[in-house]
């Protein structure tokens, strides 16, 4: 029931673009994206709402296909700051309102 | 910035002693969760809360306990600590309603020798 990301680990220059994706075996109400550096906490960059709502950070895009059950985050021009592993979290609705399943996490590395 | 707090940071124990680990938050969030991560690996909901005396077990097993008895508080217990607890404990919480984040604490690294 994990969702499962791909690619597992990236590795970019300075200014080049990059896709993570996000898969679900179960249905999505929504998804969220967060950026974990090394010994820090996850920090918030996007969430994607069922029928087309999005909040999150001007520079960071993301899309939600909920009858693939899907989710992609792009990264564009990417800066040496955005190194970190990225997690997505599905989110389901009735019962589990809220309630978060993480992926497995892609780490992301941007080099000079 | 996000006011949700953490206590100890690290905590280095030995087997079979209790321990509570801390979690406070001061934006006065309905919703708040527990997660367990080894490092380089995904975080796993251990349990969640969205309300004061409601607390209910996560998607990975875990003997620890929690309580929510007040709104801006949520503690963590392990009655009796063993190696196999070794791990970075994350609370977080997030306001009601779907759209809205969940704000991480800067966690608690436990190591139980």
């Amino acid at each position: 029931q994990q969702p499962v990301q791909s690619p597992q680990a990236v590795i970019l220059r300075e200014g080049e673009d990059a896709v993570i994706n996000c898969s679900s075996s179960k249905a999505l109400y929504s998804v969220h994206w967060y950026r974990q550096k090394h010994g820090e906490a996850p920090v918030f960059l996007m969430i994607l709402l069922k029928g087309g709502e999005q909040k999150g950070h001007e520079k960071i895009s993301a899309s939600f296909n909920e009858k693939k059950q899907q989710s992609s985050l792009y990264l564009t021009a990417s800066q040496l700051s955005y190194s970190g592993t990225y997690f997505c979290g599905p989110g389901a609705g009735g019962t589990s309102y809220g309630k978060l399943t993480f992926g497995q996490g892609t780490i992301l590395t941007v080099h000079p | 910035e996000a006011d949700i707090y953490q206590t100890p940071r690290y905590l280095v124990i030995g087997t079979g002693k209790k321990i509570t680990l801390e979690c406070s938050q001061t934006m006065g969030h309905d919703k708040m969760y527990w997660y367990q991560q080894d490092p380089g690996m995904e975080l796993h909901l251990i349990h969640y809360s969205y309300g004061v005396n409601s607390t209910e077990k996560g998607d990975l097993s875990s003997e620890s306990t929690v309580s929510r008895i007040r709104t801006e508080h949520f503690p963590l217990t392990l009655e009796s600590a063993r190696p196999s607890h070794t791990s970075q404990y994350l609370c977080a919480s997030t306001p009601r309603g779907l759209s809205y984040e969940q704000y991480f604490g800067p966690g608690t690294r436990l190591t139980v020798t």
